[in-house]
């Protein structure tokens, strides 16, 4: 089926680890977004992107960084992981900036610990 | 910039009476509106939005949202709730301007609770 598909679903890093958060849509989407999601403070966001090579800094970006080659994929990588970015991470895609909707991924549930 | 105030964490309703989500925005510039819902362990999924026209617009699953540009409100409104509308509700916006392209803005969103 077509959509945002994230992986992993779930992780365990410690603290000081990295790794990356992967996000791929096969709807030929523009628009690509990555939020972070903490209980009781909605949806935040980290980074965005418009295009392939084009990616800016959305409300949270600080231990984050991504990258965006090509269309279909937008991955997350977090560096240093620190106990304050355990949350869960959605992954979005738009064909015209989310004016007509998001479509959004399954996330990933991450626990620095 | 933008913000979003949902004035209830949480909404417990009992099966088939009426409720209401309150969302009120905050903006110096015109805006379009949204309403999400998530199911548990799900991502969301869009509800209905407004963009511009009738005040009134209709969306998925029997729900509905007046857009008050006076009251800077946007509240989500369905006659008879089901068990099935359990779920995390959220309201966004984005400027007008921006076409969306630089992300929404969301509210801390209200969990609505449906007893049987």
């Amino acid at each position: 089926n077509a959509g945002v598909t994230q992986t992993p679903k779930f992780r365990i890093l410690k603290i000081g680890q990295s790794m990356t958060l992967q996000c791929a849509q096969d709807m030929n989407h523009n628009y690509m977004y990555w939020y972070r999601q903490d209980p009781g403070m909605g949806l935040k966001l980290i980074y965005y992107s418009v295009g392939a090579g084009i990616t800016d800094k959305g409300e949270v970006p600080n231990g984050y960084n991504v990258s965006r080659s090509t269309t279909e994929d937008f991955p997350l990588r977090l560096e240093l992981a620190a106990p304050s970015q355990t949350s869960v991470y959605f992954c979005a895609s738009s064909y015209d900036g989310g004016v007509y909707g998001y479509t959004f991924g399954s996330g990933t549930r991450l626990t620095v610990v | 910039a933008q913000s979003v105030t949902q004035l209830d964490s949480q909404v417990p309703v009992f099966e088939e009476a009426p409720v209401e989500l309150r969302c009120n925005y905050s903006s110096s510039v015109s805006v379009y509106l949204f309403w999400y819902v998530q199911y548990p362990n799900q991502g969301l999924q869009l509800l209905l939005k407004y963009l511009s026209g009738s005040t009134l617009v209709k969306g998925i699953n029997g729900f509905e949202a007046e857009f008050n540009k006076s009251q800077t409100s946007f509240h989500l409104r369905k006659p008879s709730v089901h068990i099935s509308d359990t779920a995390e509700y959220f309201c966004a916006v984005t400027a007008f301007s921006g076409g969306g392209a630089d992300g929404l803005t969301f509210g801390k969103g209200t969990h609505l609770i449906i007893q049987p």
